[in-house]
């Protein structure tokens, strides 16, 4: 399996810019976690999905920011408009029953993350 | 008081040192405890996952839990260069729930 695919690697925009983020979640895995890291917060939630539904949205910063799961193999991340504040490297990690991990149960996989500058 | 605490560093030890990487947390609900790796640049893969307390070992990683106190640790044995990363603890309450993360802790060793 090639694991959890996130694009783009990196973007640049200018501030009032929309910016959409794509993840393709593990064959199989029913839940999605989108994540944010930061220096100065480190890792945290956004928004988690199960089986496509969002489950709990409370990481969400503002209405600027909003994510979608249309199907069990995409989701979405969109950010309108940007402001610098939003620079940082965004994670979609998957989870559930369709891969076994080497260890423990339901583990999350995370995805290369998605750089963003906003300028 | 943030949820999970973790000394950020960096840590920086000789080839083949004893590592000690520790995180304290604030609620006893608890109960999946996680160590992550992350390579600069790159996303967090698992290292280490525990269920309740006790202790597990996988090579030269042990992870060790304390319900009691609040406190997780992992320990790296005969450390390599190839280990230097940034390590994060997690935790959550049931399977397939939201992870709770430690800032991280930077670790160098040095060959």
């Amino acid at each position: 399996d090639a694991g959890v695919i996130q694009s783009p690697r990196h973007e640049v925009t200018e501030m009032g810019q929309e910016v959409t983020l794509r993840c393709k979640p593990i064959s199989g895995h029913d839940y999605l976690f989108w994540y944010r890291q930061t220096m100065m917060r480190g890792l945290e939630l956004l928004i988690y999905f199960n089986n496509n539904v969002p489950i709990d949205d409370s990481g969400m910063p503002e209405d600027r920011f909003s994510a979608k799961m249309p199907n069990a193999s995409f989701s979405t991340l969109k950010i309108q408009p940007s402001e610098p504040r939003d620079s940082a490297v965004y994670f979609c990690a998957s989870s559930g029953e369709g891969q076994k991990p080497h260890s423990g149960s339901y583990t999350q996989y995370f995805g290369p993350g998605t750089r963003l500058t906003v300028l | 008081q943030k949820e999970v605490e973790q000394d950020p560093g960096p840590l920086s030890v000789p080839e083949g040192a004893i590592v000690s990487l520790n995180c304290t947390y604030s609620n006893s609900a608890f109960q999946y405890f996680m160590w992550y790796r992350q390579y600069s640049r790159k996303g967090p893969e698992l290292l280490m996952y525990t269920y309740s307390s006790g202790n597990k070992e996988d090579g030269r990683f042990t992870a060790q839990v304390d319900k009691s106190s609040k406190y997780i640790s992992l320990f790296i044995r005969d450390s390599q260069p190839s280990d230097s990363a940034t390590y994060l603890c997690a935790m959550t309450f049931r399977e397939n729930t939201p992870l709770v993360f430690g800032k991280g802790t930077r670790l160098s060793v040095i060959a």
